[in-house]
């Protein structure tokens, strides 16, 4: 039962475009949604996080859209840089009940020069 | 420098013996946790513990145990049980709550061969 789906393994881009990724998820007691970045043999690094509160937030290049209806959120990275090369997970948690974090299958990004 | 370290990085294995991760963090979080990646696959939740001397069982517990005698550390015993061994460990900790961010360490590549 996979709580929460990234359906995209893969995602190329071009340098200076923005880069979309996008999460579902099927369990409504989630309400608290992080996005992290993954380089390859490193652990994750936390890049940005949503309280279902809030429907947007924005760090720099980074913002993260909450659809609650739709049990749907997305990363867009503006502009995208080569740095951003990485696999991205969305991972969800609810407040009530195990303190855990759901972690979906992962998105490979790639930013072509 | 706060983090969490895992140790080691790179471990090899012969079929049938028991192994041991281990995961050490000065953060003073109280949670901790295990996941394991495969290529393709999220990160699957193995063990967690909320508090010293309690630890609950994620997702794909089977084949796996672990102890939490003291906060800093949540060893991590990869039994001969496990089926599938080979893939890379991941440990995190965080501080419990409604904003659930968890931190992870660089990971453990563990081969059995």
């Amino acid at each position: 039962d996979q709580q929460v789906k990234q359906n995209s393994p893969s995602l190329s881009v071009q340098e200076g475009r923005i880069s979309i990724l996008n999460c579902d998820y099927t369990n409504s007691m989630f309400d608290y949604f992080l996005w992290y970045k993954k380089y390859p043999a490193e652990g994750p690094t936390f890049l940005i996080s949503i309280s279902s509160i809030k429907d947007k937030n924005e760090d720099g290049r980074f913002t993260v859209f909450l659809n609650k209806s739709a049990k749907h959120l997305s990363l867009h990275i503006v502009p995208s840089q080569p740095g951003d090369s990485a696999v991205y997970f969305c991972a969800a948690s609810a407040y009530r009940g195990a303190q855990k974090l759901v972690f979906g299958q992962g998105t490979r990004l790639t930013i072509n020069p | 420098d706060g983090g969490i370290t895992q140790s080691p990085k790179y471990l090899f294995r012969k079929e049938g013996q028991n192994v041991t991760l281990s995961c050490e963090q000065n953060l003073n979080h109280d949670a901790m946790y295990w996941y394991r990646q495969d290529p393709g696959q999220g990160l699957r939740l193995i063990y967690y513990s909320q508090i010293v001397n309690d630890f609950q069982k994620g997702d794909i517990a089977e084949g796996y145990s672990v102890s939490r005698e003291k906060k800093e550390s949540f060893p991590l015993t990869v039994t001969s049980a496990q089926k599938n061994p080979t893939a890379f460990y991941l440990c995190a900790s965080s501080i419990p709550g409604s904003a659930l961010r968890a931190f992870f360490g660089q990971g453990t590549r563990l081969t059995v061969v």
